[in-house]
């Protein structure tokens, strides 16, 4: 299968400081991405979607401006937990699909980030 | 809204024995149903999928039936080696293919010599 490249595996911040996490796609132009979450004892859960070129649909609940999305090109997107504080402490993960619809998505490893 | 009911775990098996990870769901209308496996270090990988009641999807000895009269979709595999020590997901998606997937909260199985 294609490969989904995410970096860092982890992360360890201040409070107060901005992340920034990659996701790749390395033999596949990705026209979608998507970002997920995982706290502890819960279930991934969508935080956004983003198409390449254009601005990212967030999911009800997460903030647009403390988590910035950028897939600027079609093998890249960032996200940017922005001011992080302990309570964004969680696993992120990101997944890329190679057409606009209805085929497999990838995943990356993810990235585990703590704040401190 | 849509969800998925999993298994939490950990598990651990010995070698060769049978498995079963239940997944109950709740959505409206007919959602394709997934499995995914994340072995340690790697990316969530697809590991079987169904996309209609009474569908079964299988591989790597692993199978899983869509069943709308109890909305499951357990995960069987009949003999398991050390090799599929991982985390599984129970997913769907209401959306045909895997775009905007719900997530079960994963359960760790570790297989043991």
């Amino acid at each position: 299968g294609a490969v989904v490249s995410q970096h860092p595996s982890w992360v360890i911040c201040k409070s107060g400081t901005s992340v920034k996490i990659e996701c790749r796609s390395l033999d596949f132009q990705a026209t979608t991405m998507f970002w997920y979450r995982q706290f502890p004892k819960q279930s991934l859960m969508l935080m956004a979607t983003s198409n390449e070129g254009s601005k990212a649909t967030y999911e009800q609940g997460v903030e647009k401006d403390k988590f910035l999305i950028n897939h600027a090109s079609l093998t890249l997107s960032t996200l940017t937990v922005t001011s992080a504080h302990p309570e964004d402490s969680s696993f992120y993960i990101c997944s890329a699909r190679e057409q606009p619809t209805n085929t497999e998505a990838f995943f990356g490893q993810g990235t585990r980030l703590t704040v401190v | 809204g849509n969800s998925v009911t999993q298994m939490e775990g950990p598990v651990t098996l010995s070698e060769e024995a049978f498995l079963t990870i239940n997944c109950t769901y709740t959505a409206t209308g007919y959602p394709s149903l997934f499995w995914y496996v994340q072995y340690p270090g790697e990316g969530l990988q697809l590991l079987l999928k169904a996309t209609k009641a009474d569908d079964k999807g299988s591989n790597k000895g692993f199978e899983a039936t869509y069943r709308k009269e109890t909305t499951s979709f357990h995960l069987e595999k009949g003999s398991v080696q050390v090799s599929d020590s991982a985390v599984y997901f129970c997913a769907l998606s209401d959306q045909g293919g895997s775009e905007k997937l719900v997530f079960g909260k994963g359960m760790k199985l570790t297989v043991n010599p």
